[in-house]
């Protein structure tokens, strides 16, 4: 089993709509989560972090987090084209490691 | 204030050889991670560092190597060159402090290298 799962797609949604991308994770003492967009040839860029159970809202973007059922999603509101990209879910297991540790990604095309 | 800075952009070596790839910091972080990205695999942790120190390890053979100088600038080198290596590796800076939650990595550009 991979340590970080994630539908790799590609997801297409409709200009305007919401995307929801989903994460899931084995190691249940997982202390912080993170979110990167990355653009076809360039580098990932950080788009959320949450590390609470919950949800964490910036702007468009909604992390979710479920610590009990060991997923994490992303929802993307009023998709727009720009949000075209593959979305990378990331997990570090203790505070204090700065081992991050990806999953696949996700591929995200937003239709107009 | 100056992103993550990485140098070469691009590489192209031959089998065997050796390369070394550079990687500055966000002035303030001490904390430098290198990860490996390629088509099949993803994004893998090489290693970290943290003042100098070689702090966290990924599972990488000990061609791969790194290290971390006084003001946080770190260096990742490969020895005897394969073709699986060729990759695009990612430099990340932090501010590393341990205990901090919010210790959010931020990504260079990244070096393609290609092994022919």
């Amino acid at each position: 089993q991979k340590e970080v799962e994630q539908n790799s797609g590609p997801l297409s949604v409709p200009e305007g709509a919401i995307a929801s991308l989903n994460c899931t994770y084995s190691d249940r003492g997982s202390q912080s989560f993170f979110w990167y967009r990355q653009y076809s040839g360039k580098s990932p860029e950080l788009i959320m972090f949450i590390y609470s159970n919950g949800d964490k809202e910036d702007g468009r973007f909604t992390a979710q987090l479920n610590k009990a059922s060991q997923y994490v999603s992303l929802l993307i509101r009023d998709s727009q084209p720009s949000d075209s990209a593959t979305y990378l879910c990331a997990v570090i297991s203790n505070f204090g490691n700065e081992k991050l540790t990806f999953g696949t990604g996700t591929r995200l095309t937003i239709i107009p | 204030k100056a992103g993550v800075t990485q140098t070469p952009r691009y590489l192209i070596k031959t089998r065997g050889q050796q390369v070394t790839l550079s990687c500055s910091p966000i002035s303030g972080h001490r904390s430098v991670s290198w990860y490996q990205q390629t088509p099949g695999q993803g994004l893998q942790f090489l290693f970290e560092y943290f003042s100098e120190t070689q702090r966290n390890k990924g599972n990488f053979p000990g061609r791969f190597s790194g290290r971390q100088f006084s003001n946080s600038r770190s260096e990742m080198n490969v020895s005897t060159l394969e073709l699986g290596d060729s990759a695009l590796y990612l430099c990340a800076s932090s501010l590393g402090e341990a205990g901090g939650p919010q210790n959010i990595q931020y990504f260079g550009a990244g070096t393609r290298l290609s092994v022919l």
